[in-house]
């Protein structure tokens, strides 16, 4: 059974720093991952869509990366923002589209 | 112009009762999810349906039934609710195609529907 972690759970930075997110998943039989952001009491916003056969997917300060073999994958967020405070959550999809979630890292991005 | 939608957003109920959420997708997209996330932030599959038919069942009561008129929507009925059943749902959509093993789509999600059983 696919199983997804994060670390670390709760991570804080003063703004302007460069931060990465970790991911890693048990089954390498995967057909993409997905990076979500959530905030509190609401729901959750795709940032990032890495396919099975990529290594990593670039969106504005937002670079992730995805190691198959190993069963990683990194968000990386540069020159952080108060505004990017929430918590990140990682998704794993496996076959017929299921997505198996990890439990999250909560950001606290400084001013 | 929001994407998925998802009605009540907030359900406060106690427990013996029967209660719906609904979801809704503009997306066009043809398979929709319904996730549960627990007290612990713990976010787990509960169903998708493709094409008006069942894909992913995992293990949940059968008190659960979700129920889609059509392409669009998929609506999560709850029978007989418990205590245990207070956490946020979440209705997901994605265009998954003509083969379900090749997917690689996007999945977007509603806003969530908080539901507290007293």
């Amino acid at each position: 059974k696919q199983e997804v972690t994060q670390i670390p759970a709760a991570l804080s930075v003063p703004e302007g720093e460069n931060l990465v997110l970790n991911c890693s998943f048990t089954d390498s039989a995967i057909y993409n991952l997905q990076w979500f952001r959530q905030d509190p009491g609401k729901g959750l916003t795709s940032l990032l869509l890495i396919q099975s056969s990529q290594r990593e997917q670039t969106s504005g300060r937002l670079n992730a990366s995805l190691d198959k073999s190993s069963g990683r994958s990194t968000l990386y967020i540069a020159a952080s923002q108060p505004g990017d405070s929430a918590t990140y959550l990682c998704a794993v999809g496996t076959g017929a589209n299921n997505l198996f979630f990890g439990t999250g890292t909560r950001l606290t991005v400084i001013p | 112009d929001t994407a998925v939608s998802q009605t009540p957003k907030y359900l406060v109920t106690q427990m013996g009762n029967d209660k719906s959420i609904k979801c809704e997708q503009n997306l066009g997209h043809d398979t929709m999810y319904w996730y549960k996330q627990d007290s612990k932030k713990f976010l787990k599959i509960m169903f998708s349906y493709n094409n008006k038919e069942l894909i992913i069942n995992e293990t949940v009561p059968n008190r659960f039934s979700p129920k889609s008129p059509d392409k669009a929507h998929l609506n999560l009925h709850i029978n007989s609710l418990e205590l245990g059943d207070s956490a946020v749902y979440f209705c997901a959509s994605s265009n998954v195609g003509q083969s379900l093993f090749l997917s690689s789509y996007e999945q977007y999600f509603g806003p969530g529907t908080r539901l507290t059983v007293t």
